[in-house]
């Protein structure tokens, strides 16, 4: 079964250290994968996907199918970074999203 | 641009009521999914409408039911509320309903609690 494991439910870095929050999938096929990020007292929005090989707001995602992995990244985290990260892998039907448990990212200042 | 909004925010029932919530997709958008998001989970999926269809459905019980309207907009219902239905709804919006090419546009939510 299609599945996306996020083992950290709260990550806490200082502004200015790297920081990865990490993502693995279960998955038969061609994963297309995204992160989507909720921001406090704001929706849930899409930050990147895999499929655009896209940098936003200084955060990266590699797929790796080796270790079916999917982990965000960011050089220096900002105290804006401070949300509720989600990983989310297609499921193959349409609109099926099927979403980690998410990460909460607090960047201290 | 007017984003997705749902309604209502909160809502308060009681086990073996019935319930719809409701949905208006971000304007040139033709596509709704809903979403169930339990405490502490991420959001798991319900079903999708394109079109006035059923377009997509998750692993959810029949009592589980939806409409989409021409204009777009969309209803989830469910009959027989159970207390395990306590959850935020979500509603996503997308342009084309291919999630693999595009971006959902989600909803603030409803907040359903079953007492």
């Amino acid at each position: 079964a299609q599945r996306v494991t996020q083992p950290e439910k709260l990550l806490s870095v200082f502004k200015g250290a790297p920081v990865e929050l990490k993502c693995n999938y279960s998955y038969s096929g061609s994963p297309e994968l995204f992160w989507y990020v909720q921001y406090s007292r704001q929706r849930l929005q899409l930050l990147l996907r895999h499929i655009s090989r896209e940098s936003i707001k200084g955060f990266t995602a590699d797929l790796n199918k080796g270790e079916t992995s999917f982990h965000l990244k960011k050089p220096f985290a900002q105290e804006e970074d401070s949300a509720m990260y989600y990983c989310a892998v297609y499921g193959g039907s349409q609109g099926n999203l099927i979403f980690g448990k998410g990460t909460k990212l607090s960047v201290k200042p | 641009e007017t984003g997705v909004t749902q309604s209502p925010t909160h809502l308060i029932k009681t086990r073996g009521q019935q319930v719809t919530l409701r949905c208006s997709s971000q304007s040139g958008h033709n596509t709704v999914s809903w979403y169930q998001q339990a405490l502490g989970q991420g959001p798991q999926f319900i079903f999708q409408y394109y079109r006035e269809e059923e377009n997509g459905r998750g692993n959810f019980p029949p009592r589980f039911s939806g409409l989409q309207f021409p204009n777009y907009s969309s209803e989830l219902n469910v009959n027989a509320l159970e207390l395990d239905d306590s959850a935020l709804y979500l509603c996503a919006s997308s342009a084309t309903g291919d999630a693999t090419n595009e971006k959902l546009f989600f909803g603030s939510g409803t907040q359903l609690s079953v007492l």
